[in-house]
């Protein structure tokens, strides 16, 4: 089965800094790989995720994953953050190749802090 | 659309007492998806439903836990009896599968449950 770390628990940022949270799965296979995000007192929420095709994906909000087959990471970045991206991002990866599972596998999360 | 519902969102009971947690899914969502979080074990899957049948419940931590989808648009999750060690904030999500796990998973709000 496939497993996920996120070697940070906690990064604290200052505002309009740039910010790299690291994600690592288990698996060399072809997986699916996703980032959530959950704002305090709610749901996860999607933020990205790669399928196939290009490497580099992007959200809405300036957040940005790439996904590095040889050194099974799929690290997430942002240039400039703001207040508003203090939350919690989990990375998750379906459990078998190619999301023969619907079941996905998320990391124990990563608190991001953005302060003024 | 209103999202995924979750039902108390909040519940305080004593040891041993049944504890029952609903969800109603997005309507036309063919997945559903019971996951529990807790700060020393993350984000577990329970089990998930799709079209109303359990395909996997091999999260399900003891014979105390039990989950139910009589129909499309409601699911219960049941501990019977419960211990402290349940106290945890229960997800529900749900997604419209179109094959495997690369479908976004849409989670609701969460039910944060202690036991005393």
């Amino acid at each position: 089965a496939q497993s996920v770390t996120q070697l940070d628990s906690q990064v604290p940022v200052f505002e309009e800094a740039p910010v790299e949270l690291r994600c690592n799965y288990s698996s060399s296979v072809s997986v699916y790989l996703f980032w959530y995000v959950q704002y305090p007192n709610q749901g996860l929420q999607l933020l990205l995720k790669y399928l196939s095709g290009s490497t580099l994906v992007k959200s809405i909000n300036g957040f940005e994953a790439e996904f590095n087959k040889s050194q099974t990471s799929f690290h997430l970045r942002k240039p400039s953050v703001h207040i508003s991206d203090t939350a919690e991002y989990f990375c998750a990866v379906s459990d078998l190749p190619q999301g023969g599972s619907e079941k996905l596998v998320f990391g124990k999360g990563t608190k991001l802090t953005v302060n003024p | 659309d209103a999202g995924v519902i979750q039902s108390p969102r909040h519940e305080v009971t004593e040891m041993g007492q049944e504890v029952t947690l609903r969800c109603k899914p997005i309507s036309g969502h063919n997945s559903l998806f019971w996951y529990r979080q807790t700060m020393m074990r993350g984000l577990e899957l329970l089990i998930y439903f799709n079209n109303n049948v359990p395909i996997d419940d091999s999260g399900m931590p003891e014979d105390r836990f039990s989950a139910k989808m009589p129909n499309a648009s409601f699911s219960t999750l049941k501990i019977q009896p419960s211990e402290p060690r349940d106290s945890a904030v229960y997800f529900c999500a749900s997604s419209l599968r179109s094959g495997g796990a690369s479908d976004t998973q849409y989670f609701g709000p969460g039910t944060r449950l202690t036991v005393l």
